[in-house]
């Protein structure tokens, strides 16, 4: 079976400092991972994902993530937040072919941006 | 071009009435999801339905929980003699095919309250 950790249910930065999500992961094979971010009343939008290639993936707003295959992780980090990222993060795991359709989803980040 | 849409935004209703939620995916995405997200929670699967294939109900917590799919297109979600714990926000979600390399795109989701 499949599983996502997050094991931080809230980070506080401050605008202008580096942020880092954390997220771990459990999956048979080579994993599809994503990030998805939901602002407040809002469905989920899709951030990236990682399926091949370059461990450092390129995102919406700046963001980037890292898979880290021996470490199982797929962290979120930005360079520089702003207030405006302040919103809730979910990582995202699905198994490669042969696998479920179905991913599983993280418990969510609560990430606050301080001015 | 326009996103998943999602009816009502905000539905009140009683104890033991029915209820039917409304997802329009992304013209020409096979695969549709639902979830219900639990204030503060994170996103628990309900059903998928993959082109003409036999949904996959492994997440519906009760028969009380029914969903249907006309081909490719417009998705209900029907909850019967609903209860104070099925207040939730019920999220749908579309993918362009069945692979599973595909980010979902997530609509703004329905705000179910039981009273």
């Amino acid at each position: 079976a499949q599983s996502v950790a997050q094991p931080e249910d809230q980070v506080n930065v401050a605008e202008g400092n580096p942020l880092t999500v954390k997220c771990t992961y459990s999956v048979s094979g080579n994993p599809y991972l994503f990030w998805y971010v939901q602002y407040p009343n809002r469905g989920l939008q899709f951030l990236l994902k990682y399926i091949t290639g370059d461990n450092l993936v390129k995102g919406s707003y700046g963001f980037e993530a890292e898979f880290n295959k021996s470490q199982t992780s797929f962290h979120l980090k930005k360079p520089s937040a702003l207030v405006s990222d302040s919103a809730l993060y979910f990582c995202a795991v699905r198994p490669p072919s042969g696998g479920s359709y179905i991913p599983t989803f993280g418990r969510g980040t609560s990430l606050i941006v301080h001015p | 071009g326009a996103g998943v849409s999602q009816s009502p935004s905000n539905k009140v209703t009683e104890k033991g009435k029915d209820v039917e939620l409304r997802c329009d995916p992304i013209s020409g995405h096979t695969a549709l999801y639902w979830y219900r997200q639990r204030l503060g929670q994170g996103l628990e699967f309900l059903i998928y339905f993959q082109g003409n294939s036999a949904p996959d109900k492994s997440g519906l917590p009760s028969d009380r929980f029914s969903a249907e799919r006309t081909g490719e297109s417009v998705s209900t979600l029907t909850i019967q003699r609903t209860q104070q714990e099925d207040s939730a926000v019920y999220l749908c979600a579309s993918s362009p095919t069945s692979g599973i390399s595909y980010e979902q795109y997530f609509g703004p989701g329905t705000r179910l309250t039981v009273t």
